[in-house]
């Protein structure tokens, strides 16, 4: 498999504080995405970062990308209630041709308790 | 903001029965997708269509599977004979024209096999 996995793999947390889940990949990518589901609903796309970058924000998101640790972590600042979701990262390979699928990781359940 | 639009939002069919699941893609888009996520499981790319044909396809899109783009807006997925492993909920997805932009995702359609 070319996608490692996220941890933890279910995070509890009260509202308010900071909640930080990590991701790790195998192989070169173009890109990681990080998406959101609520139970039952579509993913939300949350942030994208490339592979010469190192760092994004938006709004209370800060992803951080090491391309040597093959690794990349989402941090959820001042988390709400409904902050309570999974939370998904997902790569784009480098590879030829017009590939761009997402290879997804298992997924971080949070919850934020009120 | 544009969205990603998918029907039925639940579908149930005989085993053996043929289904058509149906997306409209956000309109200035070139690529599309789909995946599948069975329930519990990671999110699991099917395929990739662009300029009206398929670019890459996973193991699991088999011959029972099939793409279409019959006009400008929808792109359908056609289960030709279900098995009761496609019971999953089906994930349409667009992106613009290169590797670095996000993939927007539908609401999904949950599909039950009986």
């Amino acid at each position: 498999s070319q996608q490692g996995e996220e941890d933890p793999q279910a995070l509890s947390i009260q509202e308010g504080e900071n909640a930080t889940m990590n991701c790790s990949y195998k192989t070169s990518i173009n890109n990681l995405q990080w998406y959101r589901q609520n139970s039952g609903r579509g993913l939300v796309h949350l942030i994208l970062i490339r592979s010469n970058e190192r760092e994004k924000h938006s709004g209370r998101l800060r992803v951080t990308l090491d391309t040597s640790k093959k690794s990349s972590s989402l941090l959820i600042t001042a988390s709400r209630a409904a902050d309570t979701a999974s939370y998904f990262c997902a790569t784009v390979f480098i590879s030829g041709g017009s590939n761009y699928k997402l290879t997804f990781g298992k997924g971080t359940l949070l919850t934020v308790n009120p | 903001e544009p969205e990603v639009t998918q029907t039925p939002s639940h579908q149930v069919t005989q085993m053996g029965q043929e289904v058509i699941l149906r997306c409209v893609p956000i309109s200035n888009h070139l690529y599309f997708y789909w995946y599948r996520q069975i329930l519990g499981q990671k999110v699991e790319f099917l395929v990739s269509f662009y300029n009206n044909e398929i670019s890459e396809k996973s193991e699991i899109f088999d011959d029972q599977f099939s793409v279409e783009r019959p006009d400008g807006s929808n792109f359908t997925l056609k289960i030709r004979s279900t098995k009761l492993e496609d019971s999953a909920m089906y994930f349409c997805a667009s992106s613009g024209k290169d590797r670095n932009q996000p993939q927007h995702f539908g609401d999904g359609t949950r599909l039950s096999i009986l």
